[in-house]
């Protein structure tokens, strides 16, 4: 297995457009977590999945993001009417959840946005 | 005050010193991380304790619940172990983590 993969690694958006980024979790994790980080901060808590559930959402994760795990594998995390304070680097990471127990997450490299 | 405290925010040490970055917390919690992030963002676990002491080659995590308060040492330091370590904690549920603001390390040769 290779990891958790995110794509794209960077992208740069005009203010008012719309971005999607995608995270492929380790396979056989059927938790996912997304967390942004801006410079100098650690990272934040925007949302995280059981299987296709939606399970809890950061009161950080305005009307403007949307996330999704469709078949409880990959995810998306779409940002609407882009703002500048929206850049920073978007962290997915997965772990496996059985039996009530918890387990590392795995991170991804990220996906760095720059909105100009 | 955030949740998660780490202390210092930065240190700079030379090849060989013993170090140790302290984090302490203000919530009730289930697990706690140390975590690892170079350049270029990508971030690996390092521990994950709800209780004593972890060793895991040169480095060393301990936590004290009472006193809400972990540590994690890295003995006999190498240039390469410059990078950010951030501690963070689970919450009660497990759903979620709540990270500190990170500390960067640098050893020089």
């Amino acid at each position: 297995d290779t990891g958790v993969s995110q794509d794209p690694r960077h992208k740069i958006t005009k203010r008012g457009q719309n971005v999607t980024f995608r995270c492929d979790p380790i396979s056989e994790h059927n938790r996912l977590y997304w967390y942004r980080q801006t410079l100098g901060q650690g990272p934040e808590f925007l949302t995280y999945f059981q299987n296709e559930a939606q399970l809890e959402k950061s009161r950080l994760l305005s009307d403007r993001f949307s996330a999704e795990r469709p078949k409880g594998s990959f995810s998306t995390l779409e940002i609407q009417r882009t703002e500048q304070g929206d850049s920073a680097m978007y962290l997915c990471a997965s772990s496996p959840y059985r039996d009530r127990s918890f387990y590392e997450q795995y991170f991804g490299p990220g996906t760095r946005l720059t909105v100009t | 005050k955030n949740e998660v405290e780490q202390s210092p925010q930065n240190l700079t040490a030379q090849e060989g010193e013993f170090i140790t970055i302290n984090c302490s917390y203000s919530v009730g919690i289930s697990a706690l991380h140390w975590l690892q992030q170079h350049p270029g963002g990508g971030i690996v676990s390092l521990f994950m304790l709800s209780s004593g002491k972890k060793k895991h080659g040169r480095l060393i995590a301990t936590i004290n619940i009472q006193e809400k308060h972990s540590s994690l040492h890295i003995t006999a330091s190498h240039p390469r172990d410059s990078a950010v370590y951030i501690c963070a904690v689970r919450s009660l549920s497990g759903s979620r983590l709540t990270f500190g603001e990170g500390t960067q390390l640098t050893v020089n040769p």
